[in-house]
């Protein structure tokens, strides 16, 4: 059974710092693994997928990474400022093709 | 941008009552699921549905629940007797592809049993 684990649960961070959010899991066979943002009392966005085949993937601020092998993932955010303060959760498909898990998330906040 | 839709954003319904909650997925999606977040917990898996079947289920998902895509458009969740441990966000999510591909999600329904 896949289990997904975020540390840290919680960071407040001042504006401008670089920081990164880690995800670990259990089950190293995935083939992509997927990163999101949940503002509170909201939905979830879709922030990154990194596929297996890859080490990193790449949008604005964020860069995710991935290590198959040793089960684990990072999210960096560069620059953060107080609008990214959410949570952030990752996720990885678990078992067959179809089931996600998801991880307990990290709550972010980014003060001014 | 295409996007996935659930209505309504909130519902409110007495315990034992049935609720329906929708969804419409982006269109040339094949793959559709329901997750639900209960307060404070982890987003869990319910159910995936493709070509017009069920395709894997979580232990959550017992025979109070139900799901179908009635019109070609909408995806939806039924929950035939509420109880007020079903209270929680539910989020619909569809991906085009089964592997390799990226799920989007709903911004989510909040289903409130009282």
């Amino acid at each position: 059974k896949q289990e997904v684990t975020q540390i840290p649960a919680a960071l407040s961070v001042p504006e401008g710092e670089n920081l990164v959010l880690n995800c670990s899991f259990t089950d190293s066979a995935i083939y992509n693994l997927q990163w999101f943002r949940q503002d509170p009392g909201k939905g979830l966005t879709s922030l990154l997928l990194i596929q297996s085949s890859q080490r990193e993937q790449t949008s604005g601020r964020l860069n995710a990474s991935l290590d198959k092998s040793s089960g684990r993932s990072t999210l960096y955010i560069a620059a953060s400022q107080p609008g990214d303060s959410a949570t952030y959760l990752c996720a990885v498909p678990s078992g067959g093709y179809q089931k996600v898990t998801f991880g307990t998330g990290t709550k972010l906040q980014v003060i001014p | 941008e295409p996007e996935v839709t659930q209505t309504p954003s909130h519902q409110v319904t007495q315990m034992g009552q049935e609720v329906i909650l929708r969804c419409v997925p982006i269109s040339n999606h094949l793959y559709f699921y329901w997750y639900r977040q209960i307060l404070g917990q982890k987003v869990e898996f319910l159910v995936s549905f493709y070509n017009n079947e069920i395709s894997e289920k979580s232990e959550i998902f017992d025979d109070q629940f139900s799901v179908e895509r009635p019109d070609g458009s909408n995806f939806t969740l039924k929950i035939r007797s509420t109880k007020l441990e079903d209270s929680a966000m539910y989020f619909c999510a569809s991906s085009v592809r089964l592997t390799n591909t990226e799920a989007f999600f709903g911004q989510g329904t909040r289903l409130t049993v009282v």
